[in-house]
C-alpha cells in the first residue's frame, strides 16, 4: 500500500503558484520523497526528490517539515500543460530497491 | 530520441492468446521496472532488473507473467493464457544508478483482452 496521503484533486488558476500538499507520517529515515506527474495517456514524469532539505530545481520546489511526516510540491507558475495527476512517493534509495510504490494521486486542473 | 520506447503501444487479444511487450530502456541505463496501470488507478510494480538479473517480482506477477531482460539491455513481458483481468497498460521505466534516482518512463503499452 502506498504510504503517502493527497488531496484526490485540486484547482489552480493559469499564472499562480500551485501548491500541492503530501502526508507521509510513517516515512522512516533511509525514505527519499518523491513526485512525479503523469499528463492524461503518457508514462509518469519524474519532477523532484528529497530526503530531509527543500529542493528546487527547473520544474518545482519541494518543501519538506522538519519532522519529515509531510511536504508540498510547489509549482511557481502553473500553465494549462500541467493539467496532469500528481503523485508523492516515498521510496527507499536505489540501493534498496528503489520501486515506486504509486497511490492515487492529486488530479490538479489549471484554468484559464 | 533517446527516450524509453516500448513496442507494441496497443494490443488487442482473445482471452487465453499469449501476448509479449518489449522495453527498449534509455541506452546504457542499468536499472529496468516493469509497473502496470488500470483505468484510475496509480501504476503498480510488478519487477525490476539490475542488468540481466531480475532481483524482485511483486506477488502480482503471477505464474502466467514473465519476464527478462537477456543481455541487460531491452527487456520482454510475456502473459501466458491472457485473462480479461489482465487489460491494463503496461509501463516500463529505467534509471540509471548510483548516479541518478529519478525512473524515467516509457509511453506504455495499452493491453486489452476480449
Amino acid at each position: 500500500d502506498a504510504k503517502t496521503t493527497q488531496p484526490p484533486s485540486m484547482d489552480c488558476a493559469e499564472g499562480r503558484a500551485a501548491n500541492l500538499p503530501c502526508n507521509h507520517s510513517t516515512i522512516s529515515g533511509n525514505e527519499y520523497v518523491y513526485w512525479y506527474r503523469q499528463i492524461h495517456s503518457q508514462g509518469p514524469q519524474y519532477i523532484i526528490h528529497g530526503l530531509k532539505n527543500n529542493e528546487t530545481n527547473e520544474m518545482a520546489s519541494l518543501i519538506i517539515t522538519e519532522d519529515r511526516k509531510s511536504s508540498t510540491l510547489i509549482l511557481p507558475h502553473a500553465t494549462l500543460r500541467d493539467t496532469a495527476v500528481y503523485y508523492c512517493i516515498v521510496s527507499l534509495i536505489y540501493n534498496q530497491g528503489g520501486k515506486l510504490i504509486f497511490g492515487q494521486g492529486t488530479e490538479l486542473s489549471v484554468k484559464p | 530520441d533517446t527516450g524509453v520506447s516500448q513496442d507494441p503501444r496497443h494490443k488487442i487479444t482473445k482471452r487465453g492468446q499469449n501476448v509479449t511487450f518489449r522495453c527498449d530502456p534509455i541506452s546504457e541505463h542499468n536499472r529496468l521496472y516493469w509497473y502496470r496501470q488500470t483505468l484510475g488507478q496509480g501504476p503498480e510494480f510488478l519487477t525490476y532488473f539490475q542488468n540481466e538479473a531480475q532481483l524482485e517480482k511483486s506477488r502480482l506477477l503471477s505464474d502466467r507473467f514473465s519476464a527478462e531482460r537477456p543481455k541487460g539491455s531491452f527487456s520482454t513481458l510475456e502473459i501466458q493464457r491472457t485473462e480479461q483481468g489482465d487489460s491494463a497498460m503496461y509501463l516500463c521505466a529505467s534509471s540509471l544508478v548510483p548516479s541518478g534516482n529519478e525512473q524515467f518512463f516509457g509511453p506504455g503499452t495499452r493491453l486489452t483482452v476480449l
